[in-house]
């Protein structure tokens, strides 16, 4: 079946400093891919995606490429600020529109 | 816009008793979801729906019920909490199952 995998956090990086979680699916066909971001007790939010191959998602500062060949979407900052820390989850959505599949996520801490 | 909203936001209950967690959504979306997120744990899909009345299960929904009325609202019911369900419950809604999930706020709940 489809599945995502994380890299497994803690993630701790000082402030400005480069930013790279890698996430890799399993699906068959051309599935959505997605980053979310979760802050401390709120709920999930979509930070960007990328629907076919090659597409680069971004917003915020942060970017992901959607990889075909490696099916990988890693999800990249130049910078990152201490308000950056959170947890990140890599999602995807297969192409039938049946299943919805989110990784197990990856904490980050940014310190000052 | 509210867009997604859930009552209440904490609640306890003793073994045994009932409860329904409340979920509405005024973006008109067809598809809504129930997840669990255990302490420093990844999604588990409870239940879902593609429409008013059309619910199916998802990868964990072993103690819960749904019902789909209505485009807006899907609550979810807990018979007879077990402790097994203490976790956050978080409710999602999107246009379509390949586009962004939108998420309310959670309810945390304790079962002793």
């Amino acid at each position: 079946g489809d599945s995502v995998t994380q890299m497994e956090g803690p993630v701790t990086l000082s402030e400005e400093a480069f930013l790279t979680i890698n996430c890799t699916y399993t699906a068959t066909g051309y599935p959505s891919l997605f980053w979310y971001v979760q802050c401390p007790g709120e709920g999930l939010q979509l930070l960007l995606k990328a629907t076919k191959a090659d597409d680069k998602g971004s917003n915020k500062g942060f970017e992901a490429t959607y990889r075909k060949e490696t099916t990988s979407f890693h999800l990249e900052k130049g910078s990152v600020q201490v308000s950056d820390s959170a947890v990140y989850f890599c999602a995807l959505s297969d192409q039938y529109g049946q299943n919805f599949v989110f990784g197990p996520g990856t904490r980050l801490s940014v310190l000052p | 816009n509210a867009g997604v909203t859930q009552t209440p936001k904490f609640r306890i209950l003793k073994i045994g008793q009932s409860m329904t967690l409340q979920c509405t959504q005024d973006m008109n979306h067809n598809y809504m979801y129930w997840y669990r997120q255990d302490p420093g744990m990844g999604l588990k899909l409870i239940y879902y729906s593609v429409g008013a009345g059309i619910t199916d299960k998802g990868e964990v929904p072993n103690g819960y019920n749904v019902s789909r009325s209505t485009t807006e609202d899907f609550p979810l019911r807990l018979e007879l909490a077990a402790p097994s369900q203490t976790s956050v419950y978080f409710c999602a809604s999107s246009y379509r199952t390949d586009y962004e999930q939108y998420f309310g706020p959670g309810t945390r709940l304790t079962v002793t």
